[in-house]
């Protein structure tokens, strides 16, 4: 049971390069999320997908575009990679509720220069 | 606002030893507090989730207290173990919405030999 995955681990990109980050889940969770983390900063929430089919905003969406491919997958998107993209993004999933907790993935480190 | 607040911002024990961590939250409607345990280079992953009507929980050496009165909540690492040097996140959550939950900054916890 890998939990969350996400792919790549690691990636460099230059400004106005695009890339796609990779998520899956195989725990039959309702809800994925996709957050990043920055020194200093609490995890702040990028997109979320409350079930498959529905996508919404989350606190700092400008930059970014999200697919919810299935019940399993959501992919997030840079269009247009900026500097300030630099981040630590992580994944992550829940049962609808959120009750019981939610499940990360490893992260993605990214750096924009 | 919405907030969470974690103290010390790091800390540095000798193995063996105990030591508390210190979360106050201002969100509203509160609907439950975790503590997540973050490694270098790996996701959050939960440690307790305490609801309301909880005011202690327990996980091996992991002692979550909360006082919903005062909005704070404590975690007490007991006997410690160079293994637990990671960060500590605390996450509060309120009743309503899918974008419901808030991070603290976290404490970077060192354990030395």
């Amino acid at each position: 049971n890998a939990g969350v995955t996400q792919t790549p681990k690691f990636q460099v990109l230059k400004t106005g390069q695009s890339m796609t980050l990779q998520c899956a889940q195989d725990m039959n969770h309702n809800s994925m999320y996709w957050y990043r983390q920055d020194p200093g900063m609490g995890l702040r929430l990028i997109y979320y997908s409350a079930s498959e089919g529905t996508t919404d905003k989350g606190e700092v969406p400008n930059g970014y575009n999200v697919s919810r491919l299935n019940k399993r997958e959501f992919s997030l998107r840079l269009e247009s990679a900026a500097p300030s993209q630099t981040s630590v993004y992580f994944c992550a999933s829940s049962e609808a509720s959120g009750t019981y907790g939610y499940t990360f993935g490893s992260g993605t480190r990214l750096t924009v220069v | 606002k919405n907030q969470v607040e974690q103290s010390p911002q790091s800390l540095i024990i000798l193995e063996g030893k105990n030591c508390t961590l210190q979360c106050n939250y201002t969100v509203s409607p509160f609907s439950n507090l975790r503590w997540y345990k973050q490694d270098t280079g790996r996701g959050p992953v939960s440690l307790t989730i305490m609801t309301f009507s909880e005011n202690t929980k327990s996980n091996g050496r992991y002692t979550a207290t909360l006082d919903a009165d005062t909005k704070q909540s404590s975690l007490h690492i007991t006997a410690s173990q160079l293994s637990d040097s990671a960060s500590y996140i605390c996450v509060v959550s309120v009743l309503t919405g899918a974008n419901n939950l808030f991070f603290g900054t976290g404490t970077r916890l060192t354990v030395i030999p």
